[in-house]
């Protein structure tokens, strides 16, 4: 199975201000079609996940874009560039290149 | 908009099997090009991949290597609807179970979820 690491596990961040989790995957995340399929998803508490970002940086109709999403070679990156209340949530990273394997999740909440 | 829902018993009894239904609306579980999936969550695992049904032609199923001897996925065209039972159930199949929609070109961008039913598996 492909393994993804998420760091860190929790962060409390001020409002208003940039929050940025990692996620690295055990091997690369290149289809033979030549995408990467490496999503973002939001859960908040009681909610099943919501997609926010695909293929890396695509966002989902809908999504804020102060959500984004960025790679170097097999580390991913979700960034919220102005937290809100609303984004209080654990956040995780999903490949669906080889099978489906889901990150460990990281929670944000509001300092 | 396509929209899932989840429905079953809540409380499965060890070693018996454990049978979801998901209910599509919004879409057609025959389409082409379409899959649909099942996920669970756990305290213990966290999300867990389960396995994929789609239709091609003929129904087709994909099961995580973990479950597999233990699953079976099957869709229903008649009824808009998919289902999943796992054999031989133990305390540690209690889990959330959520259905997905998946798309793309490998089928596993899994777009839009049902909400999910707990399913505890107890005595």
């Amino acid at each position: 199975d492909v393994v993804l690491t998420q760091s860190p596990v929790s962060l409390a961040v001020t409002l208003g201000q940039a929050a940025s989790i990692s996620c690295r995957a055990s091997q690369s995340l290149v289809h033979r079609d030549g995408n990467t399929y490496l999503s973002w998803f939001q859960q908040r508490a009681g909610q099943s996940p919501r997609r926010l970002i695909y293929q890396i940086s695509i966002r989902d109709s809908g999504v804020p874009d102060r959500f984004s999403g960025s790679a170097s070679g097999s580390d991913f990156t979700l960034r919220i560039s102005r937290v809100e209340a609303d984004d209080v949530a654990v956040y995780y990273c999903v490949q669906g290149t080889e099978w489906v394997t889901f990150g460990g999740g990281t929670r944000v909440d509001i300092k | 908009q396509v929209q899932l829902r989840e429905s079953g018993p809540r409380l499965v009894r060890p070693s018996q099997t454990l049978s979801i239904t998901c209910v599509v609306s919004g879409d057609t579980v025959s389409r082409k090009g379409v899959t649909w999936n099942w996920i669970r969550q756990s305290s213990s695992r966290g999300l867990e991949w389960l396995g994929r049904t789609y239709f091609n032609s003929y129904w087709y199923n994909d099961n995580h290597p973990s479950v597999r001897s233990r699953v079976t996925m099957n869709g229903d065209a008649s009824q808009n609807q998919f289902t999943l039972q796992v054999t031989s159930v133990t305390e540690g199949d209690t889990a959330v179970y959520f259905c997905a929609r998946g798309g793309g070109k490998t089928g596993t961008e899994l777009d839009s979820w049902g909400p999910g039913i707990r399913v505890t598996v107890s005595s």
